[in-house]
């Protein structure tokens, strides 16, 4: 399976600022998402990064708040804005390899604490 | 609204035994599923996918599927201390959907 590197791994931020993760993928593929996972809790799809277009947000997540890039195909990054303390979460990236159908592999995360 | 549900354990075993994960989901439009199994502290990492009624075998894990119930399960046999994790059940249609995961605990 491809290979999934964030950036950066953990950080702690204050309130109203914004954190940029990184998403790097050693191989090119079609479909990147990125997952809020709250303590304690189960992992929510916030948005699939589209290459050359614009993401796709769920329900409950919008672009001002969590705007998204999409250079290329091995590279995408999610911005958390204004933050708060409500935003304290691990996002996660993931990869759907087109080679094997629908199965997801995930990046090692990163920990977001808001201060 | 599309649900994966799943006991939140802690489900503890003794060390050779045999772990049985459940999972129900409400879509019966959902095409294939997926078992992940994470570490505290850790991303979650792909071990066993099915997507067609029956049982698929890959080592010491079985995944069993049945639409027609709407149930999925995945087995562990020959439990190990170092499968104590939580395991999370998704299913697909358009996107991924996750249950909330049950925590197995391997005793020795």
């Amino acid at each position: 399976s491809a290979v999934i590197s964030q950036k950066p791994s953990r950080d702690i931020c204050q309130r109203g600022t914004s954190l940029t993760i990184q998403c790097q993928v050693d191989s090119q593929v079609t479909m990147m998402f990125w997952y809020r996972q709250q303590p304690g809790q189960s992992l929510t799809l916030i948005a699939t990064a589209n290459q050359g277009s614009e993401a796709t947000y769920e329900s409950g997540f919008v672009i001002d708040k969590f705007p998204i890039s999409r250079p290329n195909l091995t590279f995408s990054t999610l911005t958390v804005s204004n933050l708060s303390p409500e935003d304290s979460s691990i996002y996660l990236c993931s990869v759907e390899e087109a080679t094997t159908g629908q199965e997801q592999y995930f990046g090692p995360g990163t920990r977001l604490t808001v201060t | 609204q599309k649900e994966v549900e799943q006991n939140s354990g802690p489900l503890s075993v003794p060390e050779g035994a045999i772990a049985s994960l459940n999972c129900t989901y409400s879509d019966r439009g959902s095409q294939s599923f997926f078992w992940y199994r994470q570490y505290s502290g850790k991303s979650p990492e792909l071990i066993m996918f099915i997507y067609s009624n029956g049982d698929k075998e890959d080592g010491r894990f079985t995944a069993q599927l049945n639409k027609a119930s709407q149930y999925v399960s995945l087995l562990i046999r020959d439990s190990q201390p170092s499968d104590s994790a939580t395991y999370l059940c998704a299913g697909y249609t358009d996107k991924l959907i996750f249950g909330t995961g049950t925590r197995l605990q391997v005793f020795p």
